[in-house]
């Protein structure tokens, strides 16, 4: 089982649209969780952390799941500069500080 | 902006050569780590340097070796290089150990094309 596994997609949705991203993980001693944007050919950028207890900025939401180590990203009222890859990304074992999932694409379209 | 540079953006080598790719990390942060992001995947961690040490690898061979100096900035040396090195090397920094390591802040990256 890879460490963190993602949907590739594409996901294409229409503009308003809500889109839900899931990613599961393997090491349950995983303790940090983030949701990374990535843009064509640019650096990852951290879009948020992940808690416990699920938190929201704005239109995203992200939840985890530690029983079933699982996290969410639930966008709403996508925009078409949603546009991008989101990488999944959780602490990793020893000293791998994080380890990232290969991304899901997503395209808004008008 | 993260305030992370790294230099230079672009790069084109011959397999065989020698490569080193640079990153000044953000004012204040003391970490560096590096990863490299191929086509299509996501990043793949290399390896990590807190205050001018070595302190974590990733399943990256001995030709991959790095630097950090007294002002934090960092550099990637890479031997021999093949073809399956050709993708986008980033640089991330953060403060300190603990939690912190993991709220890392990513500079444009550099992208190596080995030919």
């Amino acid at each position: 089982r890879k460490e963190v596994e993602q949907d590739p997609g594409p996901f294409n949705v229409p503009e308003g649209a809500t889109v839900a991203f899931n990613c599961t993980y393997s090491n349950s001693a995983s303790q940090s969780f983030f949701w990374y944007r990535q843009d064509c050919r640019k650096e990852p950028k951290l879009l948020m952390s992940v808690y416990s207890s699920g938190n929201e900025d704005g239109r995203f939401t992200a939840q985890l799941n530690r029983a079933s180590q699982y996290i969410s990203l639930l966008i709403r009222d996508s925009k078409l500069s949603d546009s991008a890859t989101y990488l999944c990304v959780v602490s990793g074992e020893g000293n791998t500080p994080l380890v990232f999932g290969k991304g899901t694409r997503l395209s808004v379209i008008a | 902006e993260t305030g992370v540079t790294q230099s230079p953006t672009h790069l084109i080598k011959t397999r065989g050569q020698q490569v080193t790719l640079r990153c000044s990390s953000q004012s204040g942060h003391n970490t560096v780590s590096w990863y490299q992001q191929a086509l299509g995947q996501g990043p793949q961690f290399i390896f990590q340097y807190y205050r001018e040490e070595e302190n974590g690898r990733g399943n990256f061979p001995p030709r991959f070796s790095g630097l950090q100096f007294p002002n934090y900035s960092s550099e990637l040396n890479v031997n021999a290089l093949e073809l399956d090195d050709s993708a986008l090397y980033l640089c991330a920094s953060s403060l300190g150990s603990g939690q912190l390591v993991y709220e890392q802040y990513f500079g444009p990256g550099t992208r190596l094309t080995v030919t």
